[in-house]
């Protein structure tokens, strides 16, 4: 597509619900990335995606943060028993090149994610 | 010390201000570098790369200063569609890859 897609674009579940948003990044696009951003907050780092190497971990709250990237495209955040804290916007990006070095990332309008 | 530093801001500036926004980085290794807007309630947008040269581009300027390790974005004659949070990037080559930081950003409210 001509942009980064991610849905839902809003999503509201109750607590201890497991929830999974969806990325669909720009085709072509290697790397992929997932951010999750706070009401007023700077961005967070969650998991990094490049090529077929396997993805950078490390940003990742908990073990109940989860994600995969089938076939180099899609890519699917997965938050099991989901607590009030994960409310967030999540933000999917991807780049050309290797953690966008030389040409920036491109974002998705994110998912807001609302845990009551 | 955080591996990139903005100051939150906000600033408040009139149309047709000049408005300058720095931000710091403590590695030095640091390879590539980038401005980014965000709009309240939306996702970032890529602003502008920034080189080792400098770059320009309209109304916007931005500039790298290795040896005090910081990079600048300049706002000539400012609009109000300039409100925004301006956040900088910085990547680094790391044994991993490439780790990419975010500032928290920068707020500018430009006022008539």
């Amino acid at each position: 597509g001509a942009g980064v897609s991610q849905s839902p674009s809003n999503k509201v579940t109750e607590k201890g619900k497991d929830v999974e948003l969806r990325c669909d990044p720009i085709s072509g696009h290697t790397a992929l990335y997932w951010y999750r951003q706070s009401l007023g907050q700077g961005l967070e780092f969650l998991i990094y995606f490049q090529g077929n190497s396997a993805p950078d971990k490390s940003g990742l709250p908990s073990d109940r943060f989860s994600a995969e990237r089938t076939g180099g495209s899609v890519s699917t955040l997965t938050i099991q028993r989901t607590q009030q804290e994960d409310s967030a916007v999540y933000l999917c990006a991807s780049s050309l090149d290797k953690a966008g070095t030389n040409y920036g990332y491109t974002f998705g309008s994110g998912t807001r994610l609302t845990v009551v | 010390r955080k591996e990139v530093e903005q100051d939150p801001g906000p600033f408040n500036v009139p149309e047709g201000a000049t408005v300058a926004f720095n931000c710091t980085y403590s590695n030095s290794a640091s390879q590539s570098f980038f401005w980014y807007r965000q709009d309240c309630r939306k996702e970032p947008k890529l602003l502008m790369s920034v080189y080792s040269s400098g770059n320009e581009d309209g109304r916007f300027t931005a500039q790298l200063n290795r040896a005090s390790q910081y990079i600048s974005l300049l706002i000539r004659d400012s609009k109000l569609s300039d409100s925004a949070t301006y956040l900088c990037v910085v990547n680094t080559r790391n044994t991993g890859g490439f780790k990419t930081i975010f500032g928290a950003g920068t707020r500018l409210f430009v006022k008539a």
